[in-house]
């Protein structure tokens, strides 16, 4: 059974720029969490998408935003980087929401550099 | 954003020897779970936790749910080189508002010298 896909794997980017993120959940999930990493914040919560709708928000700017497809399939925009959104971005997928189990997977994570 | 106390910050030690790890919060979870990230790679499941009081282990993994529900721990017995890494505890406070959202810890980073 395929993991939870996050593409791309890396990517930089120019301050001011924009970029948009992918997550593939695994096959069944119709949640899917989004989280930023850095050395300096650790793991924070951006918010959730069940059912094609936004189930939970994060603390962050509305700079980021995110979206669900019917496949559950989910991507994530951060418009008009700054260099400290430079992290590791990570999604997580699991079958229901409103609970951490019934299979809550984390992808690898996407890496991204604003230059 | 609110965070777990996790502590210690990092760890080194010799290979065979035991380790703790603990988590504590001002808030109160239903859910602990603890977590093992890779160097590039996302946090993998070690141990989910969903009673108070609850002790479970796996392999040489133990873990345990606090009575208050606001802590928890983690203890690796007999420590081997692969189990390097960067150890995560989070907390779900099982709210139907909280919809699938963890809050993590600071992380552990666990150095096993051979």
């Amino acid at each position: 059974k395929a993991g939870v896909t996050q593409t791309p794997r890396y990517l930089i980017k120019t301050r001011g720029q924009q970029v948009t993120l992918s997550c593939s959940p695994i096959s069944g999930h119709r949640s899917v969490s989004w989280y930023q990493q850095t050395p300096g914040q650790g793991l924070q919560f951006l918010f959730e998408y069940f059912s094609e709708t936004q189930r939970n928000k994060g603390n962050f700017p509305g700079r980021f935003s995110g979206r669900q497809f019917s496949n559950s399939r989910s991507e994530m925009n951060v418009s008009t980087l700054e260099l400290g959104d430079s992290a590791l971005y990570l999604c997580a997928s699991s079958l229901v929401t409103g609970t951490a189990n019934y299979g809550y997977t984390f992808g690898s994570g996407t890496r991204l550099t604003v230059v | 954003g609110q965070q777990l106390n996790q502590s210690p910050q990092s760890m080194f030690i010799q290979e065979g020897e035991d380790v703790s790890m603990n988590c504590t919060s001002s808030s109160i979870f239903n859910t602990w779970l603890w977590y093992k990230q890779d160097p590039g790679e996302g946090p993998v499941l070690l141990i989910a936790l969903y009673k108070a009081g609850e002790l479970t282990s796996n392999g040489r993994l133990t873990a345990q749910f606090g009575i208050t529900r606001k802590d928890s721990f983690l203890n690796i017995s007999a420590s081997i080189p692969s189990d390097v890494g960067i150890y995560f505890c989070a907390g779900h406070p099982r709210e139907e508002t909280s919809g699938s959202r963890l809050t993590f810890g600071e992380g552990t980073q666990l150095t096993v010298n051979p």
